[in-house]
């Protein structure tokens, strides 16, 4: 069984450029998790996908944007990166049941995003 | 609004004394709540969450709704709970709200 994965580890932008960070779930889980996580901050939701569908969404702007794969693997875009983008993006992974409470998510070690 | 605020930034006790990380919390709803621990150059994990009531390394928390508290414990701290933690509720719409976190040192 395999953990929660994600790539790059780290990834240099500039402002008004667009970036895609991956996420592969850890094995047989159906629901991923996006944060966001600034210098000195906890995490900050960002989305979730459950079975491919968004499933729950914080307080971001519609230039961040997921995909969920059949394989449960999933992508964060950012369009038009800001200077205040720039932090740790974790991924969750977990078993999710519709209509279920909690079931413990499994987090990546992280993508380090930089905006210059 | 800040959902979750743990007011300590940085927490060092001596090593056997004692240990509690405060976190308090406003929703309107019932909350679930969570401490979760991110040791060095580890991954964030789950400790606890107060519906399994369980202890966890030693870790208990209660939730206290009229104190809208969920402080962590630990009667007897050892060095490797050196770590940051991080309170966390999660709302009925699936979105989890994180604490700034509290940094842990244990004094050897």
């Amino acid at each position: 069984e395999t953990g929660v994965t994600q790539s790059p580890t780290h990834l240099i932008k500039t402002r008004g450029q667009q970036v895609t960070l991956r996420c592969s779930s850890q094995s047989g889980h159906n629901t991923v998790s996006w944060y966001q996580q600034a210098l000195g901050q906890g995490p900050q939701f960002i989305f979730q996908y459950y079975r491919e569908e968004e499933n729950g969404r914080g307080n971001f702007p519609p230039r961040f944007s997921g995909l969920q794969f059949p394989n449960y693997s999933s992508e964060l875009n950012v369009n038009a990166l800001e200077l205040d983008d720039s932090a740790l993006y974790l991924c969750a992974s977990s078993l999710g049941l519709a209509g279920q409470s909690y079931n413990e998510q499994f987090f990546g070690p992280g993508t380090r995003l930089t905006v210059l | 609004a800040q959902r979750v605020t743990q007011p300590e930034k940085l927490l060092s006790v001596f090593k056997g004394a004692p240990v509690e990380l405060k976190c308090n919390y406003s929703y309107s709803g019932s909350p679930e709540l969570f401490w979760y621990v991110q040791y060095s150059r580890q991954r964030l994990q789950l400790l606890l969450r107060h519906i399994s009531r369980e202890s966890i390394k030693g870790f208990t928390a209660d939730l206290n709704k009229g104190e809208t508290s969920f402080h962590l414990k630990k009667p007897f701290a050892q060095e490797e709970d050196s770590a940051m933690y991080y309170c966390a509720l999660r709302d009925t719409g699936n979105q989890f709200y994180f604490g700034t976190g509290t940094s842990l040192t244990v004094i050897p």
